[in-house]
């Protein structure tokens, strides 16, 4: 099957630096990549929808200048959490689909995201 | 509230016991996908449906969506260790190729 891949795993960074994290579709073209946030025990949260060459959509609560989105090329989409903060630990997963409907999204590892 | 209503939120099961999760919508959906993930881990992909009626198993896991593609049940038939985990279901809701979530099933299996 498809595979997304999604680095890093895991990253511990300072307050107030900020932190960039890849995700790429590894044998399929991605026109859409989506990237989600999830606090413990909880569901997944859509921070924002992002189109291959065009400005990513952000969902209402999320500050676009804080977690800025890329999505360059078909398969790279990158999240920048700037100036991160303890309450911005959580663990971050992009999904990549196809530009087609009824079709699976293929989601990466994840990455968790500790700030001290 | 939310769109896409999924329960139980946990569940607690005797290894070897079946169980049911489902999922409903108030809206007729695009697509129903069933994930399962351990807290910290990507999502695994295990199905999806469709159509009206349409029903898919894989192993020991069995989901349905129902004629009028609003509700979605995934059914665990002698539950094993290795089906713990959270289960979330996900719909297209439009043609958008955006996912809608449900809240998600902690499932627990009891040795």
């Amino acid at each position: 099957g498809a595979v997304v891949s999604q680095h890093p795993s895991w990253v511990i960074c300072k307050s107030g630096t900020s932190v960039k994290i890849e995700c790429r579709s590894l044998d399929f073209q991605a026109t859409t990549m989506f990237w989600y946030r999830q606090f413990p025990k909880q569901s997944l949260m859509l921070m924002a929808t992002s189109n291959e060459g065009s400005k990513a959509t952000y969902e209402q609560g999320v500050e676009k200048d804080k977690f800025l989105i890329n999505h360059a090329s078909l398969t790279l989409s990158t999240l920048t959490v700037t100036s991160a903060h303890p309450e911005d630990s959580s663990f971050y997963i992009c999904s990549a689909r196809a530009d087609s409907l009824n079709t699976e999204a293929f989601f990466g590892q994840g990455t968790r995201l500790t700030v001290v | 509230s939310q769109e896409l209503e999924q329960s139980p939120q946990s569940l607690i099961v005797q290894e070897g016991k079946n169980l049911t999760i489902n999922c409903t919508s108030s809206k007729t959906l695009y697509g129903l996908y069933w994930y399962k993930q351990k807290y910290g881990e990507g999502l695994i992909f295990l199905m999806m449906l469709q159509k009206g009626g349409e029903e898919k198993s894989h192993e020991k896991i069995t989901a349905k969506l129902d004629e009028k593609k609003q509700q979605s049940s995934l059914h665990i038939t002698a539950s094993q260790p290795s089906h713990a985990g959270i289960y979330l279901c996900g719909a297209d809701m439009d043609s958008n190729y955006q996912l809608i979530w449900g809240a998600g099933t902690k499932l627990i299996i009891k040795p």
